[in-house]
């Protein structure tokens, strides 16, 4: 079945203790992406990458990393999480980049920091 | 820079009822427009989209008109059901360029 799957997908921590969410896709897409989603916000997206090795920011990055040394994964890092990262994460892929591709969404990832 | 307003919710329809949220967007260029539809619990999923003026997507019988003399792709649906219950979200990718832009998302509730 292709899919994107995203662990864990619930997390409580504290402030400061390093965290990673995974993100695979198992559709050979080239474009991966994650958002996160607030109340009144709706997604912003954090980075994107187009292909392996390739990254770049998108409107949050502060606070975040992320890296694609694989095609099919993007794992999102928070070296330093604070209270104010707590939210709805959302990773997702498509085919190509962007511009006309459908993007394919994981289930979400809702992290809480305290 | 590039944006995407719609209008604010809940909405809450009766079933059968007409359905219209309204999307306005900012961008330079010729955007490719997009509506995604969240379910309850799940992810967002690509309810329609379309890439040039004047061009009409639809999908489960919900349909948007790429205006850009208006600037604008309004959701529309003739007759909603129950299941139709979610996030509404439009969305645009700049036409050069790799990042998405969402709106904030119009919550709706059809109830029988």
């Amino acid at each position: 079945e292709a899919q994107v799957t995203q662990n864990p997908r619930y997390l409580i921590t504290v402030t400061g203790k390093k965290l990673t969410v995974t993100c695979s896709q198992n559709m050979n897409h080239e474009y991966m992406s994650w958002y996160r989603q607030d109340p009144g916000l709706g997604l912003r997206q954090i980075y994107y990458s187009m292909n392996v090795e390739v990254t770049d920011k998108g409107d949050v990055p502060e606070g975040y990393k992320v890296s694609r040394k694989e095609k099919r994964n993007f794992p999102l890092i928070l070296e330093s999480p604070s209270p104010n990262q707590t939210s709805l994460y959302f990773c997702a892929s498509s085919l190509m980049v962007g511009v006309t591709d459908t993007q394919y969404f994981g289930p979400g990832t809702r992290l809480t920091v305290l | 820079g590039d944006s995407v307003t719609q209008m604010e919710g809940p909405v809450t329809l009766s079933e059968e009822a007409f359905l219209t949220i309204n999307c306005t967007y900012t961008a330079t260029g010729y955007p490719s427009l997009f509506w995604y539809v969240q379910y309850p619990g799940e992810g967002l999923q690509l309810l329609l989209k379309a890439t040039k003026a004047d061009d009409k997507g639809s999908n489960k019988g919900f349909e948007a008109t790429y205006r850009k003399e208006t600037t604008s792709f309004h959701l529309e649906k003739g007759s909603v059901q129950v299941s139709d219950s979610a996030v509404y979200f439009c969305a645009l990718s700049p036409h050069t360029g790799n990042q998405f832009y969402f709106g904030t998302g119009t919550s709706l509730t059809v109830i029988p």
